[in-house]
């Protein structure tokens, strides 16, 4: 099955740094990859995620980049808030199956 | 998007006993998932919650520590059974639609058993 590892487990930046977190697949078959934030105290919540026939695709300060031929794939934040401490999990899936595999979560700290 | 209401958000239980959890979506989903996700751990997937039918359970999970019901589209429980110390752990509910990407999860149940 399906293989999803991440990198850091934790990170610090400070207030408006950049903070950049990886993962890496091992079934090329998967085409779907999305990032989840989890608050303290909350359930995961999609921010941000990418198709496989799209190699980056940003949303205001996040960015997503997925290189298939390495089955690698990142989170970008850019000018970051407190309001980003959070901890952040990677997933792959095939859109039409069931099963997401996640990453074992990265915990960013953003230290104003 | 969705509102998922997950219920009870927390609970603190003795061991020997079952709870049960509740997961109701405002609108209809094509698929529910119960997820658990263990202190400082990762997310990993329980059972798919069928409509009508049999939940189908992943590996090291069984139907009857885990029963799963979902009568319609929009109302699915797990109960924990028999529960452990080591069965504390927070359990999400999670939901897809056929119109769009991704699951969107409930708040959550965080379960401590003592």
């Amino acid at each position: 099955g399906e293989n999803v590892e991440q990198h850091p487990s934790t990170l610090s930046v400070q207030e408006g740094d950049s903070a950049v977190i990886k993962c890496t697949y091992s079934d090329s078959a998967s085409n779907y990859f999305p990032w989840y934030k989890q608050e303290l105290g909350k359930g995961p919540q999609l921010i941000i995620d990418i198709r496989s026939n799209v190699g980056e695709k940003k949303d205001q300060r996040i960015a997503v980049t997925l290189n298939k031929t390495a089955k690698h794939f990142s989170l970008h934040i850019t000018e970051t808030q407190p309001e980003d401490s959070a901890v952040y999990f990677c997933a792959a899936s095939i859109l039409t199956g069931n099963q997401f595999y996640f990453g074992t979560g990265t915990s960013l700290t953003v230290i104003p | 998007s969705a509102v998922i209401s997950q219920k009870p958000s927390r609970d603190i239980c003795q061991r020997g006993t079952s709870l049960t959890i509740q997961c109701q979506v405002d609108s209809q989903v094509t698929m529910m998932f119960w997820y658990r996700q263990q202190p400082g751990q990762s997310l990993t997937l329980i059972a798919t919650a069928n409509q009508g039918s049999e939940a189908t359970y992943e590996s090291g999970f069984v139907i009857d520590k885990f029963p799963i019901s979902r009568p319609n589209l929009t109302f699915s429980t797990l109960t924990v059974s028999n529960m452990s110390p080591e069965d504390s752990s927070i359990y999400l509910c999670s939901v897809s639609y056929r119109d769009r990407d991704g699951y969107t999860f409930g708040s959550g149940t965080r379960l401590t058993v003592v």
